[in-house]
């Protein structure tokens, strides 16, 4: 069955670095998706994205993150100036068509120090 | 936006027993989906139910959507039940972006 896959599984950064958190969505979707879930909360919405543009945003989303598809089949997240508080487990998700169910990757584990 | 609540927040059960697990939202929905985040933290799919009733294995889901619920019944639970149980929505939202409710913390011990 195909899956979304995201890499790396962990990661630990220092305040202030950057990182780059890469997904691969399951390949004929159309509709990509990041959420966030902080350690023993629920999951967030921060991002939408469909035909190679920004559809919605959260008010957690602000410019300190951004998302791209590079290449037609990556997705990626990118965190410019990470923060303590950007510490969290990031779900990338996919869908096929509007109102189809949403599959979501295994997620980053993202520690910041 | 859309307000997802689920009952009970914590839940013990005993190997063996069945349990009923609820989802309330406050608005109609396009979609709504459980989820099973498994102690590794992956969210595992287990039931895409906008209405109506599904079954799979020892668990079934049933969303009656002109009421605004829906609910998960595990039978005969397993340990490898425990973990988080989320529900999420879709509103009428352009992009069908989830909203989750905070989950059902369900450990079952043999």
């Amino acid at each position: 069955e195909p899956e979304v896959t995201q890499t790396p599984s962990h990661q630990v950064t220092q305040m202030g670095q950057e990182v780059i958190l890469r997904c691969v969505p399951i390949s004929n979707h159309l509709y990509f998706y990041w959420y966030r879930q902080i350690l023993g909360q629920k999951v967030e919405f921060l991002v939408s994205f469909y035909n190679n543009e920004i559809s919605e945003k959260s008010e957690i989303f602000d410019d300190q993150f951004s998302v791209e598809r590079p290449d037609g089949s990556n997705f990626t997240l990118k965190i410019r100036s990470t923060k303590l508080e950007d510490s969290a487990m990031y779900f990338c998700a996919s869908r096929g068509g509007r109102g189809e169910t949403q599959y979501f990757g295994p997620g980053t584990r993202l520690l910041v120090l | 936006g859309i307000q997802v609540e689920q009952s009970p927040p914590d839940l013990i059960l005993q190997e063996g027993a069945n349990s009923t697990l609820r989802c309330n939202f406050s608005d109609s929905v396009n979609n709504l989906q459980w989820f099973h985040q498994n102690p590794w933290g992956q969210l595992i799919n287990l039931f895409y139910i906008p209405s109506g009733t599904k079954q799979n294995g020892r668990l079934s889901a049933t969303t009656v959507a002109t009421e605004r619920y829906s609910l998960l019944y595990i039978s005969s639970s397993q340990t490898t039940d425990s973990g988080v149980y989320f529900c999420a929505v879709d509103g009428d939202y352009g992009n069908n972006r989830l909203a989750f409710g905070k989950g059902n913390q369900v450990v079952v011990i043999p």
